[in-house]
């Protein structure tokens, strides 16, 4: 079975732009979160979505959002590019079967801000 | 609010040494615990997660942690330390299931794991 897949891979920006980054859930998992992971830290909470609806949020400004399709896959936006926004944007997806604590990462997209 | 702090930024021990890394832990509820490895440009991959049965646990590449209530401690430990284990380790507690609970992770900082041969 496919795991959680991520793209890009990589990503170059400058300040002031936007971003799109795209993630792909385990197959049968409908719930799907995102974390920024800083160069020597550990990652940090973004967004959770569950059935399309958000279903928490991290201390982040509003220039990121997110959202869920139908198939469940997501995106995580992020408008107005700081040189801080650069990290690894990871993304896991998880089941309600597991109560959703089992979260099953994918590779991230390192996104680099110029 | 929950919290994890991982104690020791770096470990250095020598192939077939223990490896023991430190991590307490914060929350108001009881919690889940999790270790997680990250090798370099690589996502997390999960190593063992203690939900609330057993309070020794263990894991995947022969590494092990212990829930000790009293210390709000859940340390990993591995007898044999190998070249393969040199990677990142990051602590994680999430909330139980149910509720508003959707499993959000809160990390620690990490704590890199250096194998001298």
């Amino acid at each position: 079975d496919a795991g959680v897949t991520q793209s890009p891979t990589h990503l170059i920006k400058t300040r002031g732009q936007h971003v799109t980054l795209r993630c792909s859930p385990i197959s049968g998992h409908k719930s799907v979160s995102w974390y920024q992971q800083v160069l020597g830290q550990g990652p940090q909470f973004i967004f959770q979505y569950y059935e399309k609806e958000e279903r928490g949020r991290g201390n982040f400004p509003d220039r990121f959002s997110a959202r869920q399709f139908p198939n469940y896959s997501s995106e995580l936006n992020v408008n107005a590019l700081l040189l801080g926004d650069s990290a690894l944007y990871l993304c896991a997806s998880s089941s309600p079967g597991q109560g959703h604590h089992e979260q099953y990462f994918g590779p991230g997209t390192r996104l680099t801000v110029t | 609010a929950q919290s994890v702090t991982q104690l020791g930024s770096h470990v250095s021990v020598s192939e077939g040494a223990l490896v023991l890394l430190r991590c307490n832990y914060s929350s108001s509820v009881p919690p889940y615990l999790f270790w997680y490895v990250q090798y370099p440009n690589q996502g997390l991959q999960l190593l063992l997660k203690y939900t609330s049965a057993a309070t020794l646990v263990k894991g995947i590449n022969g590494f092990e942690a212990e829930f000790k209530k009293s210390e709000t401690s859940f340390h990993l430990t591995k007898p044999s330390a190998h070249m393969s284990d040199a990677a990142e380790y990051f602590c994680a507690v999430s909330d139980q299931p149910g509720g508003t609970s959707y499993g959000k992770l809160t990390f620690g900082q990490g704590t890199i794991l250096t194998v001298h041969p």
